[in-house]
């Protein structure tokens, strides 16, 4: 247990639904972080919230949506997904910003799209 | 965002012997390197942060040190044993708040009996 837990662990969706992916940490961590696997490419980040705030990035297309409603929970709001976004979603957090300390990350959801 | 590499992709090794692998960074806009291990199924676990050139750290069996100036880290396995079996993730953070850590694709170790 890494203290940081995500839920669903598995999820499968079609194009046109709307689903929400949840992380919790109770770490008191400041930072979050969402990061997206596919297959033979390594961890790619997605979004970064520290203290609440989202730090933008531009990369990542309008159908992905992160959340942050506190400091304990982070939120990917998906609709609309092709299946090339079908991956393994890994939420993480550290003390803050900065990453001069280790991150801890859940255990990931696996996002099926059909 | 940086460049991470690491080599091998994967590495069998008997069991007992001593291994390492390789991660290198661009030398310019470098603040840490972290190096996780992932488990299958399981959530990457941090081993080392590293910040300083020169920097050695050790944790039981394993350890790494980290040469800022060349940009690279090593980590280094010692007498390996099955459950050492795993995926060995290395992250570059380069300072900027929206930069995250930037991971290498990993080594994929196996321990062979």
């Amino acid at each position: 247990e890494t203290g940081v837990t995500q839920t669903p662990r598995h999820l499968v969706m079609g194009m046109t639904n709307k689903k929400s992916l949840k992380c919790e940490q109770h770490l008191g961590h400041n930072a979050m972080y969402w990061y997206k696997q596919s297959a033979k490419k390594p961890l790619e980040l997605m979004f970064v919230y520290s203290l609440e705030e989202r730090v933008e990035n531009n990369s990542v297309p309008s159908r992905f949506s992160p959340e942050c409603p506190n400091s304990s929970h982070l939120f990917l709001h998906l609709h609309t997904l092709q299946p090339e976004d079908s991956a393994l979603y890994l939420c993480a957090s550290s003390q803050d910003g900065q990453l001069n300390t280790e991150a801890f990350f859940g255990q990931g959801t696996r996002l099926t799209v059909v | 965002i940086l460049n991470v590499e690491q080599s091998p992709q994967s590495l069998h090794v008997q069991e007992g012997d001593s291994t390492n692998f390789t991660c290198s960074f661009p030398s310019s806009n470098f603040y840490a390197l972290h190096w996780y291990r992932w488990e299958t199924a399981k959530s990457p676990e941090a081993l080392f942060v590293m910040t300083l050139n020169g920097d050695e750290k050790k944790k039981g069996r394993i350890s790494a040190t980290l040469n800022t100036k060349e940009g690279y880290s090593y980590l280094y396995i010692k007498g390996s044993q099955p459950e050492d079996s795993a995926t060995y993730l290395c992250a570059a953070y380069s300072g900027g708040g929206a930069d995250g850590l930037t991971f290498g694709k990993g080594t994929h170790l196996i321990i062979q009996p």
